[in-house]
């Protein structure tokens, strides 16, 4: 079965404390995104990475690290820097940076008490 | 910078009408739109999508029209149902990632 996990669905945390959110794609996919999505609003995008052993910052990276050791896996930490991590993160990946459609994750929601 | 936009944040539609959702982007460039349907506590799954050498495309219920003289998308989906009841998103591709609007929530009543 091809698809895109997140792990966990539900994550809560104490302030101050880093947290990593997984992702896992076995869609042989180069691409990958990390978006976060607050209530009422879109999707913006936290960082991505075309290919292994690379990635960009997005929209909204402040807060937020990321890395790409293997092409199959794409965790974001979010670090006790990022001053209002409650939020909902959506992982997502597609062939290629350049390609159209994006499979999304089922998404994590993190709260930080 | 580059901006997808929605008109409405909220359409309630009488189930068995037709809805429609409305998008507006920037970029006269764009070569290419996708529309998601996310429902509540999910990610987002594709619906259709829609190049800009066509100005029409249709899928199972659901029509995507794109109008480049006026940079509009938009979205019909013929007979809504219950399960139409999600949050709609278009996005456009940009160079290297997809450029989200904010999100219709379609509502549909009996």
């Amino acid at each position: 079965d091809g698809g895109i996990t997140q792990s966990p669905k539900y994550l809560f945390r104490k302030e101050g404390q880093n947290v990593t959110l997984s992702c896992e794609q076995n869609l042989n996919h180069d691409a990958m995104y990390w978006y976060r999505q607050d209530p009422g609003q879109g999707l913006r995008l936290i960082y991505y990475s075309q290919i292994v052993n690379d990635f960009q910052k997005g929209d909204i990276a402040e807060g937020y690290s990321v890395s790409r050791e293997k092409k199959e896996s794409f965790p974001l930490t979010v670090t006790s820097a990022q001053k209002n991590p409650t939020a909902f993160y959506l992982c997502a990946s597609s062939i290629t940076s350049g390609s159209y459609e994006q499979f999304f994750g089922p998404g994590t929601r993190l709260t930080v008490l | 910078g580059e901006s997808v936009g929605l008109h409405l944040p909220t359409l309630s539609v009488q189930e068995g009408d037709n809805s429609i959702i409305n998008c507006a982007y920037s970029n006269s460039a764009s070569d290419y739109f996708i529309w998601y349907k996310q429902e509540s506590g999910k990610g987002p799954q594709f619906i259709i999508d829609i190049r800009s050498n066509m100005d029409k495309r249709q899928g199972q219920r659901v029509t995507v029209l794109l109008n480049k003289t006026v940079k509009h998308l938009s979205l019909q989906i013929a007979a809504t149902q219950p399960g139409d009841s999600a949050v709609y998103f278009c996005a456009e591709r940009g160079t290297d990632k997809l450029i989200f609007g904010t999100g219709t929530r379609l509502q549909v009543f009996p």
